[in-house]
């Protein structure tokens, strides 16, 4: 399967606890970008990554969200100190080319705090 | 404004009847407007997309209508059927924006059969 490929697919932490979210675009993409949707929203933009680079981190909350996609490996996007409100669906995305509208989202990772 | 309002929130069509889901938009930067439809338990796929320097675009039984001066643009599901039962968000960009996506709220279909 060349989509993008995300894990876990489900993921429980208690408060407190750091989440590690993983996404492998797909084969020949080179640009990642994270979403987070929350029950009956629409998705909202988190961080936009090439290769080693943070190319646009508008979305993402200033303290205990983190992003990185290393030269080899996957994508990750990492939340430490988790709270209840962070329980959402991330979605990672990926496109062949900057500027695109046109994305490829993997199946998400349902994070569950407790 | 970056938000783009999207109506109606649910919908339940009868098989073979036209679903009609409505989205508008403040930015008139905005220069790509895509549609995505999304099952349960699934990401969401691009399904149709259009750019403001035509007023429809179609693909099969889907129909993307922009009204540029409105600032709206709608899809048109003909003969709908239910497998076509999924949540569907309209979405908005422009050159430069990074890929940064900004979406509906989105309108969850239901098609009886």
């Amino acid at each position: 399967n060349a989509g993008v490929m995300q894990n876990p697919r489900h993921l429980v932490r208690r408060r407190g606890q750091e989440a590690r979210l993983r996404c492998s675009p797909m084969k020949g993409h080179s640009h990642v970008y994270w979403y987070r949707q929350l029950p009956e929203e629409g998705l909202k933009f988190m961080v936009y990554l090439q290769k080693e680079n943070i190319i646009d981190e508008s979305g993402m909350p200033k303290e205990r969200f983190s992003a990185e996609f290393p030269k080899e490996g996957p994508s990750i996007l990492r939340i430490q100190q988790v709270v209840r409100g962070d329980s959402a669906a991330y979605f990672c995305a990926s496109s062949s080319r900057a500027n695109t509208g046109e994305l490829f989202f993997g199946e998400g990772s349902r994070l569950t705090v407790l | 404004q970056q938000q783009v309002k999207q109506s109606p929130q649910s919908l339940i069509v009868q098989k073979g009847g036209i679903s009609i889901i409505n989205c508008a938009y403040e930015n008139t930067a905005f220069d790509y407007f895509p549609w995505y439809q999304q099952f349960p338990g699934k990401g969401p796929a691009l399904l149709i997309a259009i750019r403001p320097d035509v007023s429809e675009k179609k693909e099969g039984r889907f129909t993307i209508s922009f009204n540029k001066s409105a600032k709206q643009f709608s899809l048109h599901i003909m003969d709908s059927q239910p497998g076509d039962s999924a949540t569907y968000f309209c979405a908005a960009t422009y050159g430069g924006s990074q890929g940064n996506l900004i979406f509906g709220k989105g309108t969850k279909l239901s098609v009886k059969p």
